[in-house]
């Protein structure tokens, strides 16, 4: 079982509608939650962090986090063709959880097509 | 906000030859920064963990001594793939923590997409 697993679609929507991301994990050491945004041949860019379970709210977009049952959701509102791009989700135990920085364990993305 | 660069953002060479790849921290030090790789419709994978002044830690599978990684300065860090092989094409991209105010987010570069003939 891969430590994270994130469907890699593609999920094609129409525009406007609302976009449901997820990403399940095995590893119950995962504390810090973020979700890149990809667009293609570019390096990933930092949409949501958040910490341990809880909802998390940045204009469109909302981060979902729970630990309990080890998965984590991404909800972008109003959806645009410019929102058009793979989502990475990416988690770690903690920034210094071992004395020194620890890299981001990342999902494997999802492609996502917003229709116009 | 901080920005990452990397250079060159693509590269073509020949099997058996060496490529360097940059990773610059430009309007922040960096203490830490990382080393991933990500092939066609994959995920990123963490290479190693390179840290100011000390030997870059390597995740499981990767050569250290085919990756070689130098973090000279406090805004540089550098990959150098020996002997490249096909099997070495893919997309590097590298990302860096501040070193102060101490904070937990990654800054991604743009990424090098390395291909070997």
């Amino acid at each position: 079982q891969k430590e994270v697993e994130q469907d890699p679609g593609p999920l094609s929507v129409p525009e406007g509608a609302i976009v449901s991301l997820n990403c399940t994990y095995s590893n119950s050491a995962f504390q810090y939650f973020m979700w890149y945004r990809q667009y293609s041949r570019k390096g990933p860019e930092l949409l949501m962090y958040t910490y341990s379970s809880g909802n998390k709210e940045d204009g469109r977009f909302t981060a979902q986090v729970d630990k309990s049952s080890k998965y984590i959701s991404l909800f972008i509102r109003d959806s645009q063709p410019s929102d058009s791009a793979t989502y990475l989700c990416a988690m770690i135990r903690g920034m210094y959880s071992g004395g020194g920085a620890d890299g981001l364990t990342f999902g494997k993305g999802t492609h996502l097509i917003i229709q116009p | 906000g901080a920005v990452v660069s990397q250079h060159p953002s693509w590269v073509i060479c020949k099997s058996g030859t060496s490529v360097k790849i940059e990773c610059r921290s430009l309007d922040f030090q960096a203490t830490t920064m990382f080393w991933y790789r990500q092939f066609p419709k994959q995920s990123l994978m963490l290479m190693a963990t390179s840290n100011e002044g000390s030997k870059a830690t390597y995740e499981q599978g990767v050569e250290k001594d085919k990756f070689l990684i130098n973090h000279a300065s406090l805004t540089l860090s550098t990959l150098t793939v020996t002997s490249a092989h096909p099997e070495d094409s893919s997309f590097y991209i590298c990302s860096a923590i501040p070193a102060a105010p101490r904070t937990d987010t990654q800054y991604f570069g743009p990424g090098t997409r390395l291909t070997v003939l």
